[in-house]
């Protein structure tokens, strides 16, 4: 069964420092998607991706964050100046239309710790 | 802004009985009204789909039900297993209707 496959799993790295994470959404998917989880809170949406443009995005993804389509398989969120409070879990997910007419598959996540 | 409210932080019961989840929302009427299920340390894994205009959808030992005038969804699992125990996220697209956005979720317990 097709997968989103995200990498690392988990990442620690120091206050103010920049950090890339990695996804790989399913191959005939065209929407990407990338969400947060904080410890014990919900799931929380960032930013939605189509056509190589940035289509929606939340409060959260501020100046802070950046999102690339670098190659035709990668799905890049970028965090600078990292802060403790940026420490979470970050999802990927992929879908084939927009929004919610169909299912979207997330990955396993990366656990991001800020020290 | 929309609002998705699962009123429910925690549902605790016995193997075998039906536990009933439920999902409110504010404002306007989504299209569509999805539900996950998240286990711990893990990314939400899709369940059930239903549109505005389907009252009520089945896969197995799930139903979920879409009342559009109490803007209200309900999510039923039926002879409930201890592996059915996991956090339950009720899910609708936001304003832009582009990307899901989800409720703080039901975790579910089931005891043998």
């Amino acid at each position: 069964e097709p997968e989103v496959t995200q990498t690392p799993s988990h990442q620690v790295t120091q206050m103010g420092q920049e950090v890339i994470l990695r996804c790989v959404p399913i191959s005939n998917h065209l929407y990407f998607y990338w969400y947060r989880q904080i410890l014990g809170q919900k799931v929380e949406f960032l930013v939605s991706f189509y056509n190589n443009e940035i289509s929606e995005k939340s409060e959260i993804f501020d100046d802070q964050f950046s999102v690339e389509r670098p190659d035709g398989s990668n799905f890049t969120l970028k965090i600078r100046s990292t802060k403790l409070e940026d420490s979470a879990m970050y999802f990927c997910a992929s879908s084939e239309r927009w929004g919610g007419s169909t299912e979207a598959f997330f990955g396993q996540g990366t656990r991001l710790t800020v020290v | 802004s929309q609002k998705i409210e699962q009123n429910s932080e925690a549902l605790n019961i016995q193997e075998g009985k039906t536990a009933t989840l439920t999902c409110n929302y504010t404002n306007y009427s989504p299209a569509y009204l999805q539900w996950y299920r998240q286990d711990p340390g893990r990314g939400p894994v899709f369940l059930l789909l239903i549109r505005e205009n389907e009252k009520e959808k089945r896969k197995e030992r799930l139903k979920v039900t879409f009342d559009t005038t109490l803007k209200q969804s309900l999510f039923h699992i039926t002879a409930s297993q201890p592996a059915d125990s996991a956090t339950y996220l009720c899910a609708q697209t936001g304003e832009a209707g582009t990307a899901l956005i989800f409720g703080k979720g039901t975790t579910l317990s089931v005891s043998s």
